[in-house]
């Protein structure tokens, strides 16, 4: 079985200061990991994902995670937010079964609030 | 291309009913994916079909069903509706495996009353 844990279910955050978004996981198999993006009355879209190779990955928007596998983390950070970049964000898993198909485990969530 | 089309964006039924949601997936997606969003409980996998076939499900009662038809279409099907299964339904379309992007529907409101 697999668990994803956001440690911060709000993050309110000042335009053009930066931000990071905490993510964990737990799985007893290997894994794919994801950040999403849910802005209000709208589906997910992908932030960006890792699959294996360098722990740093890099996103649209300007958004950048990385992976520690010791820690069990996939932090998602950003250097300078916009307005634009309020909604909410959502870390997921899936496993590396190929043939045991498509299933994504979320976290919670982080809602993230841009102030002027 | 076109994306992940969910239909009808929202909906209202009285709980006991039962309500049948769409999906068409991305041209070329053979995987459907169906996720239940409540603040609650947050986003939670209700089955996946590939090829017509259920590979996965979720931890959810009987009264959630789905199918999947031969141009990669999906339904599923809430029976007795509860009040409880307010939710946004989303629906996510991909290429099979685990290491693929999920593309999400914008999904449908159902609010049981």
């Amino acid at each position: 079985a697999q668990s994803v844990t956001q440690l911060d279910s709000q993050v309110p955050v000042f335009e053009e200061a930066p931000v990071e978004l905490r993510c964990n996981y737990s799985s007893s198999v290997s894994v794919y990991l994801f950040w999403y993006v849910q802005y209000p009355n709208q589906g997910l879209q992908l932030l960006l994902k890792y699959l294996s190779g360098s722990t740093l990955v890099k996103g649209i928007n300007g958004f950048e995670a990385e992976f520690n596998k010791s820690q069990t983390s996939f932090h998602l950070r950003k250097p300078s937010v916009h307005i634009s970049d309020t909604a909410e964000y959502f870390c997921a898993v899936s496993d590396d079964r190929g043939a045991a198909g498509n299933k994504l485990t979320f976290g919670g969530g982080t809602r993230v609030l841009v102030k002027p | 291309k076109a994306g992940v089309t969910q239909t009808p964006r929202y909906l209202i039924k009285t709980r006991g009913q039962q309500v049948t949601l769409s999906c068409s997936p991305i041209s070329g997606h053979r995987s459907v994916s169906w996720y239940q969003q409540t603040p609650g409980q947050g986003l939670q996998f209700l089955f996946e079909y590939f090829s017509e076939t259920q590979r996965n499900k979720g931890n959810f009662p009987g009264r959630f069903s789905g199918r999947q038809f031969s141009n990669s279409r999906s339904e599923m099907n809430v029976s007795t509706l509860e009040l409880g299964d307010s939710a946004l339904y989303l629906c996510a379309s991909s290429f099979p495996g685990g290491d693929t992007e999920a593309f999400f529907g914008q999904g449908t409101r159902l609010t049981v009353v």
